[in-house]
């Protein structure tokens, strides 16, 4: 079946300084991969969209100079984020698409300290 | 571009009763439909996705219908128990590989004994 990995599950970063997460779809080749927050309390914000062969597109509140991807190929994705601060602690989901499908891996959850 | 609203955002209901959340959206190229569950402290559960040829779907204990005339998706939890209680999602996208799924705002029901 479709699985998805992101890595790490947990992790704590001193304010100012950056983190990097990875996900890696198993058992599929994912043509397009979506990087999403969610802040406490609240729903999932995409942050960028990444299709294979396209540039990586990113929504009004997020770039790519505090949010650099890196998708080298069908099967993997990071994303850092740069200088974390209190506001972008949360859940980091990581979501690859084949088709109409999206499979969603367990997260990346973000405490900054 | 498309955006996803969800209502309520708080739903209590006592053990046996029904649970019904609604989501309008607003792009009418919309074609692919999901609700998703999220327990407290986990990822995304997918419960149902739904084309946008079928109105109405039947999954294990909940019914989803979709109205593409009103652009409105609804989900119908019957005879809600405590472990339903979580965080419900819709999600909304059109059918190119190049769309992104956009999010509702969350809906957290609390199914009480």
């Amino acid at each position: 079946g479709a699985l998805v990995y992101q890595y790490p599950r947990r992790t704590i970063c001193k304010s100012g300084t950056s983190m990097r997460m990875e996900c890696q779809a198993v058992g599929f080749q994912a043509t397009s991969v979506a990087w999403y927050r969610q802040s406490p309390q609240k729903t999932f914000e995409l942050i960028a969209l990444s299709t294979v062969n396209s540039a990586i597109k990113y929504e009004q509140n997020f770039t790519q100079e505090k949010f650099p991807i890196s998708h080298p190929n069908l099967s993997f994705s990071s994303m850092t984020v740069l200088n974390a601060y209190l506001e972008d602690r949360g859940l980091y989901l990581c979501g690859a698409r084949e088709g109409s499908d999206y499979t969603f891996g367990s997260g990346t959850r973000l405490l900054v300290i | 571009g498309e955006q996803v609203e969800q209502r309520p955002p708080h739903l209590s209901v006592r053990e046996g009763d029904s649970a019904v959340i609604t989501c309008t959206y607003t792009d009418p190229n919309s074609y692919y439909f999901f609700w998703y569950k999220q327990e407290p402290g986990a990822s995304l559960q997918l419960l149902m996705k739904v084309f946008s040829s079928t109105e109405i779907n039947e999954g294990q204990g909940f019914t989803v219908l979709l109205n593409k005339k009103d652009k409105r998706l609804s989900l119908n939890l019957t005879a809600a128990h405590p472990g339903d209680s979580a965080a419900y999602f819709c999600a909304v996208s059109a059918s190119s590989s190049f769309s992104k799924l956009v999010f509702g705002q969350g809906t957290s029901l609390s199914v009480v004994p």
